[in-house]
């Protein structure tokens, strides 16, 4: 099957910078998107990458590396704001450019 | 955002009841989507609507039942649910339905009594 393993939940300090991981199987692999879902909300995009390398989006970028099957969301200056879920999501040919979703990172902001 | 609409954002129903789900997108897009969100799973493609044909079932039980009549409008309807049905349903649209960002509406929270 075509996995998305990201980590379930991670804590980070207000004004400090976190790095979220997404992992997936490199077979067919057609494009990686990144969401924010605060609680109760609907899922709002954030990035696209189908290339290899680093998109910045003011305090907000996402990494790719195609060949290690490897992505990250890099957040800085955290925002109290900031306290969601981050959901990846990975479009394959092969299942006719359905995304397949992981289960989403609860990022949790202190003081 | 007020791109995709959902109506209504709660509901409860009984097991044996027969209700609808609404969903309608204002950004012009030619693809449209059904998800299931329960805690702490990933997301579950229902259904995909390009150009009002129906592309994706992804193995969804026949008592959920999309329509999509115009390219603005989509419907879920429900008949005899389970109270394993319980979840947030999700839509969404896409200017097309290949590698394009979705824009989701905020849900409809389903109790299944």
């Amino acid at each position: 099957g075509q996995n998305i393993d990201q980590p379930t939940e991670m804590t980070a300090t207000e004004g400090a910078i976190v790095q979220i991981n997404c992992t997936y199987q490199t077979s067919g692999f057609n494009g990686l998107f990144w969401y924010q879902q605060h609680a109760g909300e609907a899922p709002t995009f954030l990035s696209y990458n189908v290339l290899d390398g680093l998109e910045e989006k003011g305090r907000f970028s996402s990494f790719l590396s195609r060949s290690k099957g490897y992505s990250y969301l890099l957040l800085k200056e955290l925002q109290m704001k900031d306290s969601a879920s981050y959901l990846c999501a990975v479009s394959y040919r092969d299942s006719n450019y359905q995304l397949i979703w992981g289960a989403g990172t609860k990022l949790i902001i202190k003081p | 955002e007020t791109g995709v609409t959902q109506t209504p954002r709660h509901l409860v129903m009984g097991m044996t009841n027969k209700k609808s789900l609404k969903c309608e997108q204002h950004l012009g897009h030619n693809a449209m989507y059904w998800y299931k969100q329960s805690a702490k799973k990933p997301l579950e493609l229902m259904f995909v609507y390009n150009f009002k044909e129906q592309t994706e079932n992804n193995s969804v039980p026949s008592r959920f039942s999309p329509e999509c009549p115009n390219s603005s409008h989509l419907f879920l309807h429900l008949h005899t649910l389970q109270p394993e049905d319980s979840a947030l349903y999700l839509c969404a649209s896409s200017r097309d339905r290949d590698n394009q960002p979705q824009h989701f509406g905020d849900g409809t929270r389903l109790s299944i009594l």
